[in-house]
């Protein structure tokens, strides 16, 4: 089973207006943690966003939020104004602890959204 | 900052050659761990560690060595190259506290013919 689903393969936006990424996971851990990271054309890795699974409130930083319903199991990236620097490959991630095993280390991707904004 | 460094960027390989991907932090981080990215897939763990001198395996561990002798290097063994390990690796790195995030190199572009 999927650990991390991210059902938009490709997403659009206009510059300056806000963008939504999908991201469910999947989970018996209590504890764990859920990342997005960003990677553009360029290859690199570049973290963006972290959410706690005990953490009362969404996270945020700078134009990014993440929408942490944990009931539903969800953890969505919001992306607000876009720029035209935003146009790269999203991918969500969770960190989770295996049975007798530490969580720390270890990191569960999703596929990816490719996201674009457009001028 | 260097942060973690990846060498080399690009490789060639033929199938059977051995190489050794080095990768190194200066951020005095614990958890150092390597992944792989195939085309149209996000990155899957091959090997971690928690401390020098301790390694495990990851989601893909086949056809990879991993040592950490050492809390500032991670270095990734292929014994035997093929085909099927063409692929992106990341080394990355973390340390205990602040969620565990995770620092990632710049990848190293691998080919195997």
């Amino acid at each position: 089973a999927q650990k991390i689903t991210q059902t938009q393969p490709g997403m659009f936006v206009q510059e300056k207006e806000a963008v939504t990424l999908d991201c469910t996971y999947d989970t018996s851990d209590p504890s764990y943690g859920l990342f997005w990271y960003k990677q553009p054309s360029s290859g690199e890795m570049i973290f963006l966003i972290y959410q706690g699974s005990y953490d009362q409130q969404n996270a945020t930083e700078g134009r990014y939020s993440l929408n942490f319903q944990k009931a539903r199991k969800s953890a969505n990236l919001v992306i607000s104004a876009s720029q035209l620097g935003d146009s790269a490959m999203y991918f969500c991630a969770m960190r989770e602890a295996y049975a007798g095993g530490t969580s720390y280390g270890k990191l569960t991707f999703g596929q990816g959204t490719i996201l674009t904004v457009h001028p | 900052n260097a942060g973690v460094t990846q060498t080399p960027k690009f490789q060639v390989l033929k199938t059977g050659q051995s190489m050794t991907l080095q990768c190194a932090q200066d951020m005095n981080h614990e958890y150092m761990s390597w992944y792989r990215q195939d085309p149209g897939m996000g990155l899957r763990l091959i090997h971690y560690s928690v401390g020098a001198g301790i390694t495990d395996q990851g989601e893909v561990p086949n056809g990879y060595n991993v040592s950490r002798s050492t809390t500032e290097d991670f270095p990734l063994r292929l014994l035997s190259a093929a085909p099927s390990q063409t692929s992106v690796y990341f080394c990355a790195s973390s340390y205990s506290g602040g969620g565990n995030i995770q620092y990632f190199g710049a990848g190293t572009r691998l080919s195997v013919l």
